[in-house]
Formats: structure tokens, sequence, C-alpha cells
């Protein structure tokens, strides 16, 4: 069954320090991997897309990285600012079209000052 | 150029209703999805259309339906609601209608049955 799993649920840092969400994944036949950063009331903004020949991608202070052998992934955040509080969702999209997205919980990210 | 707009934002209904929901995505985008968000079950794909077909579906009922204009507007409509239909409903568009293509969400429209 194709799967998206998502840790820690949730996760509070201080202001100024990095952290790491992490993406696990059961999904065939693999497309890409998508992160998304969801604002409360909002909708989700893309940070990232990877496919499987990428093993790292970068937008400003976000860095994706994708283990493709392992189906894992990670994103990294660093120098947290107050603004990257939110919910991080990971999608792994399998071949075939959009019926073939399958989300993640997300990982919701408090970031104190 | 202007984001996906959805309309309303809020809506409130009674079970047994039906509603419709509108989207407007970004200028010269072809392709417009649905999705559904609840605390439960997280986002799932309600359908996507590309130049006025339905060319994917996901797995919900028939109460769930949707059209897209010749302008590409969408909307999504569902009847006969239940308590169980309470949901963010977003939607996103983009260019092309492919696996890697980036999608751009609207903010939503938050249903509320009673």
């Amino acid at each position: 069954k194709n799967q998206v799993e998502q840790s820690p649920q949730s996760l509070i840092i201080l202001e100024g320090k990095n952290c790491t969400l992490q993406c696990n994944y059961t999904v065939s036949p693999f497309s890409n991997l998508r992160w998304y950063k969801q604002d409360t009331g909002r909708g989700p903004v893309s940070l990232t897309i990877m496919t499987f020949s990428e093993n790292t991608k970068s937008n400003g202070r976000y860095t994706a990285t994708l283990d493709a052998d392992t189906k894992q992934s990670s994103l990294h955040i660093t120098a947290s600012q107050l603004s990257d509080s939110a919910s991080y969702i990971c999608v792994v999209s399998a071949t075939g079209g959009y019926n073939k997205l399958i989300f993640g919980a997300g990982t919701r990210l408090a970031v104190h000052p | 150029k202007a984001g996906v707009t959805q309309t309303p934002r809020y809506l409130i209904k009674t079970r047994g209703q039906q509603v419709t929901l509108s989207c407007s995505p970004i200028s010269g985008h072809r392709s417009v999805s649905w999705y559904q968000q609840t605390p439960g079950q997280g986002l799932q794909f309600l359908f996507e259309y590309f130049s006025e077909t339905q060319r994917n579906k996901g797995n919900f009922p028939g109460r769930f339906s949707g059209r897209q204009f010749s302008n590409s507007r969408s909307e999504m409509n569902v009847s006969t609601l239940e308590l169980g239909d309470s949901a963010l409903y977003l939607c996103a568009s983009s260019a092309l209608q492919a696996d890697g293509s980036p999608l751009h969400f609207g903010n939503g429209t938050r249903l509320t049955v009673t």
C-alpha cells in the first residue's frame, strides 16, 4: 500500500535554531517528492520538488534531501524564524496522474522567541 | 500575476443541502485540481480537470462532482451534505498536466456542515 509517514508529528524550537523534519515513503512506482509549507488558514506553498535522480534541493533556508534507495527524505530548516511556524507536508507522487499523489499527515512546527 | 482565488472563504450549510465552491486558477494555467483537508485524514485528492475534461478522480462518493469552464475556472459541487463533509476544500492550478508540475494552491473554502 502506498504510504507517506512524517515525523515528528509536532516540534517546538527556539528562534535561530536549526531543525530537520523526516518523511518516509512506500510509494511505487516513484515519480517525485514534494515538500509544502502550510500556514494556518492558508493553502500549502511549494518549497521543493525532487525527482528520483536528485539528492538535494534548496530553497533559501530550506534544504530537502532524498534517498531513493531507503525511500527517505528530510527537510532541513536553517536559522529558524518565527515565520517558519507552520505545518510542513511531504507529498509523494507515483507515476500515473494526480490520483497518485500520496500526502503525509504533516509536521507542525512552532518556532518560539 | 494573481494567485489562485477560491470563493467563498467560509460557508456554513445544513445536512442535506448542497454547495458549490469556485476556483479561479492562475492566468494561463489549464490544470485545476481539488483537495479535501481534514484534521483526521489530512489532504486527500478529489479530482483534476484539464481543458474542461476530468482527467483524474480520487476515492470520493458521487456526491462530489466538479467541472471546468473554457476559461479554466472550476467549480466543485457537493450534494446531500453530511456532517463528515466539514473540511477545508483546496484548489490548486498548474501550467501543465504532468506529474512534476508545481501545484499552486488557493487559500481554500472552509465548509462547516451542521
